[in-house]
């Protein structure tokens, strides 16, 4: 399985201000996914981020809220921007492993005040 | 959104087998049944996943029928430490993992 470091684990944050969230795997990986779960909600997903090219935002998430960075391989942030209280939730990232199983960091607990 | 529905609750007493259904009666046929499982506010663990035939590992079975259109997680002997919001999802190779809002496990002792 793939071990997957996410920073900061929480967060307390004042609003307007931006927050950058790191997400280090242990091997290679082509695809990096970044989750975001509001309170009592489900997984919804934010961008898919691809080594050497732009990320793709699902429905709803532009990159000027949540630009993504994928300098190589194993590394990937995700930054809120301009961070307001109804972005405090758990960002999460996550990679596909062996025999198509996706692995998760544990996540990061953004609280914007 | 997501192909799957799941009840938004259940409850299983320490000890006994607790039986999760799931309905995935739009499931293509090359999309894969996986289970996920997230315990408060941790990062969701993978469980387990079958496309046709029943499987089983160390953590749990899964029992799909002959249609595909629905599946049942199996964990044998429930503890306390399997209180967790347990999440079907149908995925196929080149698709994103859609989740649903999953069913909230409640192991009683």
């Amino acid at each position: 399985s793939a071990v997957i470091s996410q920073k900061p684990s929480r967060d307390i944050c004042q609003r307007g201000t931006s927050l950058t969230i790191q997400c280090q795997v242990d091997s290679q990986v082509t695809m990096m996914f970044w989750y975001r779960q509001q309170p009592g909600q489900s997984l919804t997903l934010i961008a898919t981020a691809n080594q050497g090219s732009e990320a793709t935002y699902e429905s709803g998430f532009v990159i000027d809220k949540f630009p993504i960075s994928r300098p190589n391989l194993t590394f990937s942030t995700l930054t809120v921007s301009n961070m307001s209280p109804e972005d405090s939730s758990i960002y999460l990232c996550s990679v596909p492993g062996q025999n198509e199983k996706l692995f998760f960091g544990s996540g990061t607990q953004l609280s914007v005040l | 959104d997501a192909k799957t529905t799941q009840p938004t609750s259940m409850d299983c007493a320490e000890g006994r087998a607790a039986n999760l259904p799931c309905n995935h009666s739009t499931i293509s046929g090359n999309e894969y049944v996986y289970w996920y499982r997230q315990i408060h506010s941790q990062g969701p663990q993978y469980i387990i996943h079958g496309l046709k035939n029943n499987e089983t590992n160390e953590m749990a079975s899964l029992i799909i029928t002959e249609d595909r259109k629905s599946s049942t997680l199996i964990l044998p002997h429930a503890t306390l430490r399997d209180t967790a919001v347990y999440y079907c999802i149908a995925w196929a190779y080149g698709q994103n993992f859609v989740f649903g809002p999953g069913t909230r496990l409640s192991v009683l002792p």
